[in-house]
């Protein structure tokens, strides 16, 4: 099966301005998954869908971070205004539903703000 | 609050040795653990996936083991080779989401 798919793999903004990624889960995985790892940290939890609805979105930094996922399909983030401390890589992971599946993640988005 | 740490964060050791990374996690209401595997600029690569009741699990060279009523998870790699510097890390699933330790980067040497 394919891969969980992320576009672009690298962007580079000015602050101010305004990125979108995008994710591709595996077909037929309900669970979407954003996560980020920023310079030195750990990967942290952004938010979680299950189909289109946001099952969790506890993690999300900000209101600047909108995340949706029209049609329970792929996924965008998007950073609107992009600020400084929103450099970092932005992985998204799909799952099967159950809890007992494990997580299959994409190759991860890295952004940099200047 | 799901905390998880690993130790070291940094091993460099020859060529064709045996060694062990260690996770552990400081809630053990848990469904799985699963160890991941970071190459420079790239995803992250599923190594393992252990669940909450199994003490372990083995792919080739490498073997998992979890206590989870201790918190701890270890990942053997046997006979290591330079193909397997890269980062490690652990991520613990509570049901929700994953807690992802910072990882320990390995470095085998010629």
């Amino acid at each position: 099966e394919a891969g969980v798919t992320q576009f672009p793999s690298h962007s580079v903004i000015e602050k101010g301005q305004t990125v979108t990624l995008r994710c591709d889960p595996i077909s037929g995985h309900d669970n979407l998954y954003w996560y980020r790892r920023v310079m030195g940290k750990e990967i942290k939890f952004l938010l979680h869908f299950v189909k289109e609805s946001k099952q969790d979105e506890s993690g999300m930094p900000n209101n600047r971070f909108l995340a949706e996922r029209t049609g329970g399909t792929y996924s965008t983030l998007k950073v609107q205004p992009a600020e400084l401390e929103d450099s970092g890589v932005y992985f998204c992971a799909s799952r099967r539903q159950g809890s007992n599946y494990g997580y299959t993640f994409g190759s991860g988005t890295r952004l940099t703000v200047v | 609050k799901q905390e998880v740490t690993q130790i070291p964060a940094a091993l460099s050791v020859p060529e064709g040795e045996n060694l062990v990374l260690n996770c552990s996690f400081t809630d053990s209401a848990i469904y799985n653990l699963q160890w991941f595997r970071q190459d420079p600029g790239k995803g992250l690569t599923s190594l393992l996936l252990i669940q909450s009741s199994q003490r372990e699990q083995t792919s080739g060279r490498l073997n998992a083991s979890l206590d989870k009523s201790s918190g701890r998870s270890t990942l053997y790699i046997a006979a290591s080779q330079p193909g397997d510097s890269a980062t490690y890390l652990c991520a613990v699933n509570t049901g929700n989401q994953f807690y992802f330790g910072t990882g320990t980067s390995l470095t085998v040497i010629p």
